[in-house]
């Protein structure tokens, strides 16, 4: 079956420090990855979407931004952090036909 | 752009009641799929149910069911014999069934429900 691991779970990061998020999916092959961000108490806003290796999506402009590196590893980094990168990440893998399956998610707090 | 609309911030249900979230979306399109995702306090996202446009059967799972009306573009949530476990996040998405990558693959999120259940 196919399962998505994203990690840390929890991370507190100083304004201005970088940032690497990771996110590994097991049991599919060339699957669509994307990330998205939910503020407190909001809904999913879509950060970046991935079809391959290398090629990456951004939806909305930001001080973000995503690497493929591998067919099953998806990465979203930043090299300064800002107070407003705070927030709740999710890393999804989206079925070619059907659902999206999350991983466990980062609470990322920018202090 | 497709939108998702969730009217419904939050809501409340006894334990053992039935409640039922609401969920509109706007949309030109005539395949798609439709989902109610769950997300507890773990923040955890879970699929709870799924539709399928072309369907005319409202899916069922256990004790969550959907009232789906294409023709209105509604697709609202039932919950029968509410549970303490019960008690989440609920987001309303839609997924295009369209031609080409883009539209094919991504998923719009409506605001969330937060579903309280009261003991």
């Amino acid at each position: 079956s196919q399962t998505i691991h994203q990690w840390p779970a929890t991370l507190v990061q100083p304004v201005g420090s970088p940032l690497s998020l990771e996110c590994t999916v097991e049991g599919t092959s060339n699957p669509n990855l994307y990330w998205y961000r939910q503020a407190a108490g909001r809904g999913l806003q879509l950060l970046f979407y991935s079809v391959g290796i290398g090629q990456i999506s951004s939806e909305v402009p930001q001080n973000l931004s995503a690497s493929r590196p591998q067919d099953r590893q998806f990465i979203l980094s930043s090299k300064k952090l800002l107070l407003s990168d705070s927030g709740f990440y999710l890393c999804a893998w989206i079925r070619v036909v059907g659902e999206a399956f999350f991983g466990q998610g980062t609470r990322l707090t920018v202090v | 752009a497709q939108t998702v609309t969730q009217s419904q911030p939050e809501m409340s249900v006894q334990e053992a009641e039935t409640v039922t979230l609401s969920c509109t979306y706007d949309t030109s399109e005539s395949d798609y799929y439709l989902f109610w995702y769950k997300q507890p306090p773990s923040r955890q996202m879970i699929l709870v149910i799924r539709q399928e446009a072309y369907k005319q059967q409202n899916a069922t799972e256990n004790r969550f069911s959907v009232n789906f009306q294409k023709a209105a573009k509604s697709f609202s949530l039932k919950i029968s014999d509410s549970q303490l476990g019960d008690a989440a996040m609920y987001f309303c998405a839609y997924r295009s069934d369209g031609p080409g990558f883009y539209n094919f693959n991504k998923f719009y999120f409506g605001s969330g429900t937060k579903l309280n259940v009261k003991p």
